[in-house]
């Protein structure tokens, strides 16, 4: 099993539209979360910490569910420039201070 | 505010050859983490290096070794390169100890795309 598992997708939706994120984890001492960005053949680059119950950040929303192990993203009014691959990423406590585990990510696309 | 650079950008190498990949960290950052992202996957772990020893490894082979700079810069080297070692190689930087609240959220560089042949 996958230790962080998403969406396959590719998600296509229509500017304007809410989109939803999936993501669960299978490590238990997991304790922080992240929801990346990455666009083609570009870095990840950070779009939320994920701590404690979730946090919003504009038009962005993320969710933690510790008793399920489960992360989700939500995009309000998405926009074209949206359009991206979003990784779900659960930090590892093997160290003092962890590695991060990374999903495959979920490509999205938004369409005019 | 510098970000996280990596050098070179891109790099051509046949089987059996070596490379080396190189990486400043973000301005005021102190330890740095490599990674691997083929294509379609998600980046997966390789080491991390804080006051110049590897700390953590994740499941790549001993061909796959690094180092770790007093300026805090990185490099990470890779042995007898095999077909299966193309990939984009990220280079994240984190702060952990030269501050009250360290922050270990990972800033990536642009990464090296490395092509074996």
């Amino acid at each position: 099993r996958k230790e962080v598992e998403q969406d396959p997708g590719p998600f296509n939706v229509p500017e304007g539209a809410t989109v939803a994120f999936n993501c669960t984890y299978s490590n238990s001492a997991s304790q922080s979360f992240f929801w990346y960005r990455q666009d083609c053949r570009k870095e990840p680059k950070l779009l939320m910490s994920v701590y404690s119950s979730g946090n919003e950040d504009g038009r962005f929303t993320a969710q933690l569910n510790r008793a399920s192990q489960y992360i989700s993203l939500l995009i309000r009014d998405s926009k074209l420039s949206d359009s991206a691959t979003y990784l779900c990423v659960a930090r590892d406590y093997g160290g003092s201070q962890g590695n991060l585990i990374f999903g495959k990510g979920t490509k999205l696309s938004v369409k005019p | 505010d510098a970000g996280v650079t990596q050098s070179p950008t891109h790099l051509i190498k046949t089987r059996g050859q070596q490379v080396t990949l190189r990486c400043s960290p973000k301005s005021g950052h102190d330890t740095v983490s490599w990674y691997q992202q083929a294509l379609g996957q998600g980046p997966q772990f390789i080491f991390q290096y804080y006051e110049e020893e590897e700390r953590q490894r994740g499941n790549f082979p001993d061909r796959f070794s690094g180092h770790q700079f007093p300026n805090y810069s990185s490099e990470l080297n890779v042995n007898a390169l095999l077909l299966g070692d193309s990939a984009l190689y990220l280079c994240a930087s984190s702060l952990e100890r030269r501050s009250r609240q360290p922050s270990y959220e990972q800033y990536f560089g642009p990464g090296t795309r490395l092509t074996v042949t």
